[in-house]
């Protein structure tokens, strides 16, 4: 168990619905990363945020957003869904910045299916 | 920009044998960290071991270790005495270091690891 915790476990849905993705980073990292898994675009780097803060953009769609909350909790908004949007979310907290290793702990992922 | 490259799709393995999970990789920064991830058929992603671009030693975590190789760019993961939950994908991931904004890491393809009783 990373510590990293993420609701819900499975999501199905269809196309042009709007899906709520959630994230709890481990206690005192205040770092979060989501990241996409889908079967031809492999592992990729959506955003990141920092104690509230958005740090870097990777290749999200307009189509989603993100944020991060006071306590930390991080949400990922995906809205008017494609099939392909149908990926395995993952989220992932690192310590501080500043720490070399940084390393980022994932959480079990959120499996997202577009009917 | 930077470049993650596994070029091994599946590999098998004997049980208590060790296995070489190959990956190279592209980065002008001088200041750089690599991992490892594991991610069984269950579908989370395990961190196994880091080695940062400055490390004078290898580095090991209990089975794993790292071959670093940073004049080939290059950064093998070596299991030794596979089990049988070893059987998983495996991805090497790369981070730029020398940016202190971001820490997002990119990805190689994987490597698929079947262990044969």
């Amino acid at each position: 168990d990373s510590g990293v915790t993420q609701t819900p476990k499975h999501l199905i849905t269809a196309t042009g619905q709007r899906v709520t993705l959630r994230c709890s980073p481990r206690s005192g990292d205040l770092s979060v990363y989501w990241y996409q898994q889908s079967l031809d675009q492999g592992l990729q780097f959506l955003i990141q945020y920092y104690n509230g803060e958005e740090r870097a953009k990777g290749n999200i769609l307009e189509r989603f957003s993100a944020q991060q909350f006071p306590d930390l909790h991080s949400e990922l908004n995906l809205s008017s869904l494609e099939l392909g949007d149908s990926a395995l979310y993952f989220c992932a907290s690192s310590a501080p910045l500043g720490e070399r290793t940084d390393t980022q702990y994932f959480g079990p992922g959120t499996r997202l299916t577009v009917l | 920009a930077q470049k993650i490259t596994q070029t091994q799709p599946g590999m098998f393995v004997q049980e208590k044998e060790a296995v070489t999970l190959d990956c190279t990789y592209d980065t002008s920064d001088p200041s750089y960290g690599l991992f490892w991830y594991k991610q069984p058929s269950s579908g989370e992603m395990i961190f196994l071991i880091y080695q940062g671009s400055y490390d004078q030693q290898n580095a090991t975590e209990g089975r794993y270790s790292l071959n670093f190789q940073k004049a080939r760019k290059s950064a093998n993961l070596v299991i030794s005495a596979s089990q049988l939950g070893d059987s998983a994908m495996y991805f090497c991931a790369m981070r730029d270091l020398a940016s202190s904004n971001t820490g997002k890491l990119i990805f190689g393809q994987g490597t698929t690891l079947q262990v044969k009783p």
